[in-house]
């Protein structure tokens, strides 16, 4: 079992800049959900997506959006860097889109620096 | 608005000792509590959900509804325990929108 993967582990941008962030789920898993880490504090709710269609969005701006492909992997982009978005960006997959108790599956995450 | 709430950054205990992590919440619904774990240089990984009353590795928790809390417990601390302890809440339809606290840092000295 691959786990959870995400490309790349690190990435060095500067401000104003734009990012993509990839991420392939658990074989068999159809929802994928990112998070953001800032250093010192717990990982925060970004995009849920589930049979390719959003099911949920944090209070991100606009900057951020995703998408999700037939193959169900999924990809992260932000744009118009700020210093503010660097961050560890995890992604977790899980088996279904909705309801409660879910066991979300994470991945090792892409380290984001921007300068 | 869902928050959590982890008093404690950083908690230290002697190997044998019993370890408790406190975790508050606020939430207007009837939530769904977990406890998520990272060891060093490994993955997040989900330790408990307060749904499945299951132990794992010793631990337990229990959802005080009247106090909002959800505090994890073992009795008997082990050097393997070190790791950082993350509480999240999930409302009932939100699925993978999990909210996390800011995390607590167990080390269990020898």
């Amino acid at each position: 079992d691959a786990g959870v993967t995400q490309s790349p582990t690190h990435l060095i941008k500067t401000r104003g800049q734009h990012v993509t962030l990839r991420c392939s789920p658990i074989s068999g898993h159809k929802s994928v959900s990112w998070y953001q880490q800032v250093l010192g504090q717990g990982p925060q709710f970004i995009f849920q997506y589930y049979e390719k269609e959003e099911r949920g969005r944090g209070n991100f701006p606009d900057r951020f959006s995703a998408r999700q492909f037939p193959n169900y992997s999924s990809e992260l982009n932000v744009n118009a860097l700020l210093l503010g978005d660097s961050a560890l960006y995890l992604c977790a997959s899980s088996s279904v889109g909705e309801g409660a108790n879910e066991k979300l599956f994470f991945g090792s995450g892409t380290q984001l620096s921007v300068l | 608005a869902q928050r959590v709430t982890q008093p404690e950054k950083l908690l230290s205990v002697f190997k044998g000792a019993p370890v408790e992590l406190k975790c508050n919440y606020s939430y207007s619904g009837s939530p769904e509590l977990f406890w998520y774990v990272q060891y060093s240089r490994q993955r997040l990984q989900l330790l408990l959900r307060h749904i499945s009353r299951e132990s794992i590795k010793g631990f337990t928790a229990d959802l005080n509804k009247g106090e909002t809390s959800f505090h994890l417990k073992k009795p008997f601390a082990q050097e393997e325990d070190s790791a950082m302890y993350y509480c999240a809440l999930s409302g009932q339809t939100s699925g993978s929108r999990l909210t996390f606290g800011e995390g607590t840092q167990l080390t269990v000295n020898p």
